[in-house]
């Protein structure tokens, strides 16, 4: 089966600029999480979305971030404006629904620097 | 938010086995234990998870302690390519299903 895939694999912004993320999950794919890894740190997650609902954005910085998966498939992470903190690679994750035994499939995800 | 703690980092001799510890005081009845690993530059890929009972699949073996407050993931043979960062991870099924990553586990295979 195809992996989890995201685009772009790089960018690079000038802070206060603003940048978008793509994601498609696995076909199938019920649930989407977002997560933001910084250089020597575990994954934190952003977001979670159940098809097309949102189940967790607890720590979503809402001020600036933004995300959305319309129609259930893909998903966009938006930041507008960028900060230098949220230089970061973000990983998009899907896996196939609410069991606790059904693993997580990542996308190589997308290194965001922000000078 | 992490749940589990692990060492930093370890070093194994190549060829041998590994035995990677995961301490998870707070788990509830219902939370699934995953592990992961994730190579330099690529998302974290699973390796293995478990209820209550040990689990061996083509990757590992996950050794769950009988009152699941820890568990041990264990690689039978190391080798270079399991140079990774190893995460435990409580995947918390009666609070939405997430995933809570930790810092994880460094893992050095020498040569």
């Amino acid at each position: 089966e195809a992996g989890v895939a995201q685009s772009p694999r790089y960018k690079i912004i000038e802070k206060r600029q603003s940048v978008a993320f793509w994601c498609n999950p696995i076909s199938g794919h019920a649930t989407l999480y977002w997560y933001q890894q910084i250089l020597g740190q575990g994954p934190k997650l952003l977001i979670q979305f159940q098809n097309n609902g949102v189940v967790d954005d607890s720590q979503l910085p809402k001020d600036r971030f933004s995300a959305e998966r319309l129609k259930g498939v893909d998903s966009t992470l938006k930041i507008q404006p960028a900060k230098l903190e949220d230089s970061a690679v973000y990983l998009c994750a899907s896996t196939t629904g609410v069991g606790g035994g059904s693993p997580l499939h990542f996308g190589n995800g997308t290194r965001l620097t922000v000078t | 938010d992490a749940k589990t703690t692990q060492p930093n980092s370890m070093e194994s001799n190549e060829e041998e086995p590994v035995h990677l510890p995961c301490n998870h005081s707070t788990i509830s009845g219902t939370d699934y234990i995953h592990w992961y690993r994730q190579l330099p530059s690529q998302g974290p890929e699973y390796v293995i998870h478990g209820l209550t009972s040990n689990v061996n699949n083509r990757m590992a073996s996950l050794a769950i302690a009988e009152d699941r407050k820890s568990s041990t993931l264990i690689l039978h043979r190391a080798t270079l390519r399991d140079a990774a960062v190893y995460y435990c991870i409580l995947r918390a099924v009666n609070t939405g299903n997430q995933f809570y990553f930790g810092t994880g586990t460094s893992l050095t295979v020498i040569p």
